[in-house]
């Protein structure tokens, strides 16, 4: 079974804390990306990386960068954590075979 | 730009009916077309992925299609129980652009009722 997890599943931060997200995947995908699921919005791209050290930007990058030194770990930045970033992240992993995308747990930022 | 319809956007049905979910999308230039299943608060569960060449595919008592001509897929889900209540989103992956993004559904909340 493909796992992919996610280091917390709840965060509460503070405007101007820099804080990172991170996500492992153990099925040795070279497609890694990041979104976020906001109510109404449904889920949105935020970075996409297709293998270490790549990355594309998604549909809403700004105010987010990433990392992907290894393969098998991909990881969000925010900067400079804003309000307007209290979300539900969630990273998901591609097999390139398959095509199938899978997802982790989702971690729920909020942002005070 | 690639928009994704999921219609309705929430049902209600007694334990063992069928039924049936709806996705539609404006450009037909796809690669693949997937279903998921979200539980409240948790991540997303792959239940189907529909190639573009392909019209069907079955797991169990799911059963999704695609009309990619007419942009559509529906979700066809039998003899439903309590524990398939959740919300189901489809999402398309695109050739333009990359071909790397998925386009999500807003989903559609599904309550399954004993």
């Amino acid at each position: 079974d493909v796992k992919v997890t996610q280091s917390s599943r709840y965060l509460v931060k503070r405007t101007g804390e820099k804080v990172f997200l991170e996500c492992v995947q153990d099925m040795d995908h070279e497609n890694m990306f990041w979104y976020r699921q906001d109510p109404g919005l449904g889920l949105r791209l935020i970075y996409f990386s297709y293998d270490v050290k790549m990355k594309e930007k998604g549909d809403i990058p700004e105010g987010y960068s990433v990392s992907r030194e290894k393969k098998e770990r991909f990881s969000l930045i925010l900067e400079s954590a804003s309000t307007n970033q209290t979300s539900m992240y969630l990273c998901a992993s591609r097999n390139t075979a398959s095509n199938e995308q899978y997802f982790g747990p989702g971690t729920r930022l909020t942002v005070t | 730009k690639q928009e994704v319809t999921q219609i309705p956007a929430a049902l209600s049905v007694p334990e063992g009916e069928n039924l049936v979910l709806n996705c539609s999308f404006t450009d037909s230039a796809i690669y693949n077309l997937q279903w998921f299943r979200q539980d409240p608060g948790k991540g997303l569960t792959s239940l189907l992925l529909i190639q573009s060449s392909q019209r069907e595919q079955t797991s169990g008592r799911l059963n999704a299609s695609l009309d990619k001509s007419s942009g559509r897929s529906t979700l066809y889900i039998a003899a439903s129980q309590p524990g398939d209540s959740a919300t189901y989103l489809c999402a398309v992956r695109g050739i333009t652009g990359g071909g790397n993004k998925l386009t999500f559904g807003t989903g559609t909340q599904l309550k399954v009722e004993l």
